[in-house]
């Protein structure tokens, strides 16, 4: 168990519709990252947030948003959806390198598959 | 550019042999870090080892070493004793040290399917 939680794990939905996958990080971690993993592709990094903060942004795409809230999980969504938007979408938290850690490995979470049908 | 490349889509190896997934990464840093993670069919992505630029003795965790040869920017991943449970997706990812407070996202590769036989 990795600490960080992702809900919904599975999500069906229709073209056009909008969703929200939401994270909460491992206790005490201020990074949040996004990426989308499509078949057959490798992760593909969508953005991150520190302490509330949009720290980078990597692919993604205009229809798709996140946020941190204060407490530190984040959300992302998806809207105006495709069927090209199915993929699965990690949320992954780390400590940073400046915690002590000197590592920075990111911490993942099990993922929410999204299918648009 | 592609920062980090797998060159073996698929891999297969004998229980109890050990096998070698390759690596190599493109940066202009000189200082980075970087990681292989093991996914399973489940799904989740697992930690696997993490290599420093500066580190001068070449990672190891159990049964999992990283071969690092920095001249030719690669970061091979070095499986001993392979069992039943190491079929997985694996992936090589590199995180950038560029500036002070700068994001420290990992960037990963396309992975390399390892399947075990017994």
């Amino acid at each position: 168990d990795s600490g960080v939680t992702q809900t919904p794990k599975h999500l069906i939905t229709a073209t056009g519709q909008r969703v929200t996958l939401r994270c909460s990080p491992r206790s005490g971690d201020l990074s949040v990252y996004w990426y989308q993993q499509s078949l057959d592709q490798g992760l593909q990094f969508l953005i991150q947030y520190y302490n509330g903060e949009e720290r980078a942004k990597g692919n993604i795409l205009e229809r798709f948003s996140a946020q941190q809230f204060p407490d530190l999980h984040s959300e992302l969504n998806l809207s105006s959806l495709e069927l090209g938007d199915s993929a699965l979408y990690f949320c992954a938290s780390s400590a940073g390198r400046t915690s002590g850690r000197n590592t920075g490995e990111l911490f993942f979470g099990e993922g929410s598959r999204l299918t648009v049908l | 550019a592609q920062k980090i490349t797998q060159t073996q889509p698929g891999m297969f190896v004998q229980e109890k042999e050990a096998v070698t997934l390759d690596c190599t990464y493109d940066t202009s840093d000189q200082s980075y870090g970087l990681f292989w993670y093991k996914q399973p069919s489940s799904g989740e992505m697992i930690f696997l080892i993490y290599q420093g630029s500066y580190d001068e003795q070449n990672a190891t965790e159990g049964r999992y070493s990283l071969n690092f040869q920095k001249a030719r920017k690669s970061a091979n991943l070095v499986i001993s004793a392979s069992q039943l449970g190491d079929s997985a997706m694996y992936f090589c990812a590199m995180r950038e040290d560029l500036l002070q407070g700068g994001s420290e996202k990992l960037v990963f590769g396309k992975g390399t399917k390892l399947t075990v036989n017994p």
